[in-house]
């Protein structure tokens, strides 16, 4: 079975922290994925990764950035976190059949 | 961009019943995918479907991939308490590359 998994189930940060999120899957998927979800938005997504070292925007890619060094792990960064940030992000992960496979989520709390 | 179009947005059902529920878009799809997710959960996925026709069942779970290519439907049979939670579509098409278009979701209660 696929397994994505998430550093930490809940989080809870102050305004202007950095902010240090981890997502690792077992599967050598190449596709790795950020949302971020909101009661009465959905999800949408921050940025994807199709292959170690790239990296691309989606749809609100303001104030985030990622790291993926190697294929197993991407890393969502919140350079300076803010309110507004105060979410559910999830991560997932897809090889070329774009079946994507979701981790449990961080809930992030920003005071 | 590509939109889905889920229906119902929510249902609340006697335990026992069968449910339906279903997304559409204007745009092809290559692949239809449902989730379930739980309260405070990332989504779980139920069924992949890759070919237009497509019938695939998972336990009581049972979603097809329309002939246009352009819907699909999730259909849950003799519902239990357990079934509650919401039931996202989500598709990727060919221009879209790796990324999904989803679904609003469906909100399923059942009563016991």
């Amino acid at each position: 079975d696929v397994k994505v998994t998430q550093s930490s189930r809940y989080l809870v940060k102050r305004t202007g922290e950095k902010v240090f999120l981890e997502c690792v899957q077992d599967m050598d998927h190449e596709n790795m994925f950020w949302y971020r979800q909101d009661p009465g938005l959905g999800l949408r997504l921050i940025y994807f990764s199709y292959d170690v070292k790239m990296k691309e925007k989606g749809d609100i890619p303001e104030g985030y950035s990622v790291s993926r060094e190697k294929k197993e792990r991407f890393s969502l960064i919140l350079e300076s976190a803010s309110t507004n940030q105060t979410s559910m992000y999830l991560c997932a992960s897809s090889s070329r059949t774009d079946t994507q496979y979701f981790g449990p989520g961080t809930r992030l709390t920003v005071l | 961009g590509q939109q889905l179009n889920q229906s119902p947005q929510s249902m609340f059902i006697q335990e026992g019943e069968d449910v339906s529920m279903n997304c559409t878009s204007s745009s092809i799809f290559n692949t239809w995918l449902w989730y379930k997710q739980d309260p405070g959960e990332g989504p779980v996925l139920l069924i992949a479907l890759y070919k237009a026709g497509e019938l695939t069942s998972n336990g009581r779970l049972t979603a097809q991939f329309g002939i246009t290519r352009k819907d699909s439907f999730l259909n849950i049979s003799a519902s239990i308490p357990s079934d509650v939670g919401i039931y996202f579509c989500a598709g990727s098409t060919k221009t879209s590359g790796s990324r999904l278009t989803f679904g609003e979701g469906t909100q399923l209660t059942v009563n016991p």
